[in-house]
């Protein structure tokens, strides 16, 4: 079953503004992984924190964990009409040593 | 070092056919992950095997579906007797250990689009 629920479903900002999308989830966690996808392709992986980490940098994403809260942001700063696509997150729950649960998705699209 | 190649791209059945859907894992990975995806929605797991075992098939079908990863060649997703309500994106993902572990994630490749006509 699905765990993770993005928040927003949906997002459409102007190009240089920054989107933050929010991933809550259920169970005890491993880590937390965000994907993203562009229309019509496979996933590609962003970026992964583990649940002793607060907070992780890559590039122009910054992403968030509460594990209090079971909740996670990913930010994108500065934000370019290429990174319109759908972002993903998915949890490695501690009773599982193998699955990631996924969540439905945020869909954000950059106007230029 | 090629990613995860899947193939066919694009594949059309008729109701009542078999489809054969298949995935080479990057080199070095030995984990594989089949996912199904309807438009505008999120992945659903379907199975995990390693290579020459399924180890977690609770997300498949019973029926119609079966999956599996040799010891040579790719790993194949198999649909018998498809029905209209088959149609979907199918993925596969590899990863080169257990990513519950905290130290892997999955490569993913661009997918099968399947439509049952």
């Amino acid at each position: 079953s699905q765990q993770g629920e993005e928040d927003p479903q949906a997002l459409s900002i102007q190009e240089g503004e920054n989107a933050t999308m929010n991933c809550s989830y259920k169970t005890s966690i491993n880590n937390l992984q965000w994907y993203r996808q562009n229309s019509g392709r496979g996933l590609v992986h962003l970026i992964l924190i583990r649940s002793n980490e607060r907070e992780k940098h890559s590039g122009r994403l910054r992403v968030t964990l509460d594990t209090s809260k079971k909740s996670s942001s990913l930010l994108i700063t500065a934000s370019r009409a290429a990174d319109t696509a759908s972002y993903f997150c998915a949890t490695a729950p501690k009773d599982s040593n193998y699955q990631l649960i996924w969540g439905a998705g945020t869909k954000l699209i950059i106007k230029p | 070092n090629a990613g995860v190649m899947q193939n066919p791209r694009h594949l059309v059945r008729r109701r009542g056919q078999e489809a054969r859907l298949r995935c080479s894992p990057m080199k070095g990975h030995s984990h594989v992950y089949w996912y199904r995806q309807l438009p505008e929605e999120g992945l659903k797991f379907m199975v995990y095997l390693q290579k020459e075992n399924i180890i977690d098939e609770s997300g498949m079908p019973k029926e119609r579906f079966s999956a599996e990863f040799p010891k040579e060649g790719p790993s194949i997703l198999r649909i018998q007797q498809v029905v209209r309500g088959d149609s979907a994106a199918y993925f596969c993902a590899s990863s080169p250990g257990l990513p519950g572990q905290g130290v892997s994630e999955q490569y993913f490749g661009p997918g099968t689009r399947l439509t049952v006509t």
